[in-house]
Parts: structure tokens; sequence; C-alpha cells
């Protein structure tokens, strides 16, 4: 069984400059998850979609973040304009169900480390 | 979102088995204690997930208090590629994985 694919797997940019992060969930998991993970620090969650809607976005700063999953599949995130502490890994997840399912597993993908300069 | 406490970091030897405790003294009836790693430069991974009693999977044992306020992830004999952070999480129906800052094993040769 295929992972969770993500890319690219890094991307340095300059401070105000956008940038885009592309992940392939496994097959058939309706629930997608977009993390940040900041150096020495646990992965937190950015935004949650069940299949195409949207379901926690609360941590996701929208002045700057924006996510879609366009046809339930893959997920785009993307940042514009980028600033220095935006610095982190970003993480896709996803799982079979739902976090209404506390016993649903998330697999992650290895993430992409996005360096701001 | 119900808190756990696990120690920074923690060191064994190869082929020794390895106790990680978790705290979580605010547990709730309906938490599902869940336990991920995190090996270098790799996404997390799941390894285990038990409720009230203890678990048993091809990675790893799971020990649950009595009274569920501790758990312990048990790895029988630790090998080099088992060091990595361990996240202890609680999960209830509805809410999100939120990673604490987990223990960092050592696993020397």
């Amino acid at each position: 069984e295929a992972g969770v694919a993500q890319s690219p797997r890094y991307k340095i940019i300059e401070k105000r400059q956008s940038v885009a992060f592309w992940c392939n969930p496994i097959s058939g998991h309706a629930t997608l998850y977009w993390y940040q993970q900041i150096l020495g620090q646990g992965p937190k969650l950015l935004i949650q979609f069940q299949n195409n809607g949207v379901v926690d976005d609360s941590q996701l700063p929208k002045d700057r973040f924006s996510a879609e999953r366009l046809k339930g599949v893959d997920s785009t995130l993307k940042i514009q304009p980028a600033k220095l502490e935006d610095s982190a890994v970003y993480l896709c997840a996803s799982s079979l169900r739902s976090r209404n399912n506390p016993t649903d597993t998330q697999y992650f993908g290895p993430g992409t480390r996005l360096t701001v300069l | 979102d119900a808190k756990t406490t696990q120690p920074n970091s923690m060191e064994s030897n190869e082929e020794e088995p390895v106790h990680l405790p978790c705290n979580h003294s605010t547990i709730s009836g309906t938490d599902y204690i869940h336990w991920y790693r995190q090996l270098p430069s790799q996404g997390p991974e799941y390894v285990i997930h038990g409720l009230t009693s203890n678990v048993n999977n091809r990675m790893a044992s799971l020990a649950i208090a009595e009274d569920r306020k501790s758990s312990t992830l048990i790895l029988h004999r630790a090998t080099l590629r088992d060091a990595a952070v361990y996240y202890c999480i609680l999960i209830t129906s509805g809410s999100r994985l939120t990673f604490g800052e987990g223990t960092q094993l050592t696993v020397n040769p």
C-alpha cells in the first residue's frame, strides 16, 4: 500500500514570497490533515478536511495560509506571503475515517521542510 | 484536551526492554490513549492505542494502569531503529491529535 506522498521535500524561499505544498493521501482515506512542526516541538494541526469539506481550521493563520482539497483527494497548502516564523516542516496525514472515531489511525507523509530567509 | 506528561528523554541499550511512561491524571472515561513515534527526518507513525485493557501488537505493548491515570509503552527488545521521539496522546471522539514534546529515546549499541 502506497503511503502519503508529499512534494517538494525541501523548499527555501525569501520572506514575503509565496509557496505551495502538495499532498496525495492514501487511496480511499476520507480525512486529510495538514500539520506544522517547528523545530523541537510536536506537530500542530493547521487544518482538517473530511472529503473536500473543511472540518477544523481553527489553528490556521488565515491571513496568510490557505488550503484546498479539490475532488476530495489531493490537497495543496499555500503560504502567501511567507514570514520568517513560518520556517518549519509541513506534514500531511490521512486517515480512513475521521476524528469522530477516536480509534482512527493517522498516517503521515515525510513532510516538506520550509526555510524562509 | 486532557494533557499528558512524559519525560523529556530516556536512554536504553540495544536488545534490552524499554519502558516509556506517560502520566495523564485528568483522563476522562472516553479518552483513548494513543502512542505515536517520530523517527529522525520522518513524519510520525502510529504505534499502538488502548482504552482500559493492556494491548499488544507487533511493534509494542501498552500497559494501562487500573485507574487509567498513567500508562507505559513497552518495547520488548530495543533496536537502533527504535531511536525516536515517542508521543503519548489522549483522544476522544471529535478531538484533534494534539502532540506534546514527547520523549526522545536514545538507544545505545
